[in-house]
């Protein structure tokens, strides 16, 4: 099975509105890092939060680490039509597992 | 500076063909990956490897084996293909791993259709 869960599966937004997903894990981890992926494409490293740091920004993006929890969230601020793209949660200990991911539509 | 390299990007096989998906990356990583997506399902590791010369196994390695004779190569193998793997095939490199663990750098993907 796989080590991260995405909730929610799918979110639909208007341009300017904020976007929050959330990733919760089962084991434990190094570090937790969000990825991008666009239609097709490859992934996109987005953010890294190492196990024992609590919060972490990075432009328009806001992720939170609670271990105690074993999850996370990403908030994307300001949401602009060019986010949308499916975002994944990655667990990091001995190797490198990803969630089913997000699907993110920003809608104009 | 290519960064990761996946050959080929599409192809078709028959079932009970062999064949082999090369990744390539020229930053010096240590760690590399191969990863398969299915519709829904996300990425599952497949297997990895924390250096030269060394392979492990991931989520779902059952009927693919890997190699990693250089430290810019990763390669995937398909024995004998089935239409359960036919996916998307994911290669991915990092600087670090374990507690060092770094972000990766993803190739462009696999299309692999298993008729």
């Amino acid at each position: 099975s796989q080590q991260g869960e995405e909730d929610p599966q799918a979110l639909s937004i208007q341009e300017g509105e904020n976007a929050t997903m959330n990733c919760s894990y089962k084991t434990s981890i190094n570090n937790l890092q969000w990825y991008r992926q666009n239609s097709g494409r490859g992934l996109v490293h987005l953010i890294l939060i190492r196990s024992n740091e609590r919060e972490k920004h990075s432009g328009r993006l806001r992720v939170t680490l609670d271990t105690s929890k074993k999850s996370s969230s990403l908030l994307i601020t300001a949401s602009r039509a060019a986010d949308t793209a499916s975002y994944f949660c990655a667990t990091a200990y001995n190797d490198m597992r990803f969630g089913a991911g997000t699907r993110l539509t920003v809608k104009p | 500076n290519a960064g990761v390299t996946q050959t080929p990007k599409f192809r078709v096989l028959k079932t009970g063909q062999s064949m082999t998906l090369l990744c390539a990356q020229d930053m010096n990583h240590e760690y590399m990956y191969w990863y398969r997506q299915d519709p829904g399902m996300g990425l599952r590791l497949i297997h990895y490897s924390v250096g030269e010369g060394t392979t492990a196994k991931g989520e779902v390695p059952d009927g693919y084996n890997v190699s990693r004779l250089k430290k810019q190569n990763f390669l995937l193998g398909l024995e004998s293909a089935a239409p359960s793997q036919t996916s998307v095939y994911f290669c991915a490199s990092s600087y670090g791993g374990g507690f060092e663990n770094t972000e990766a750098f993803f190739g462009q993907g696999t299309r692999l259709t298993v008729v």
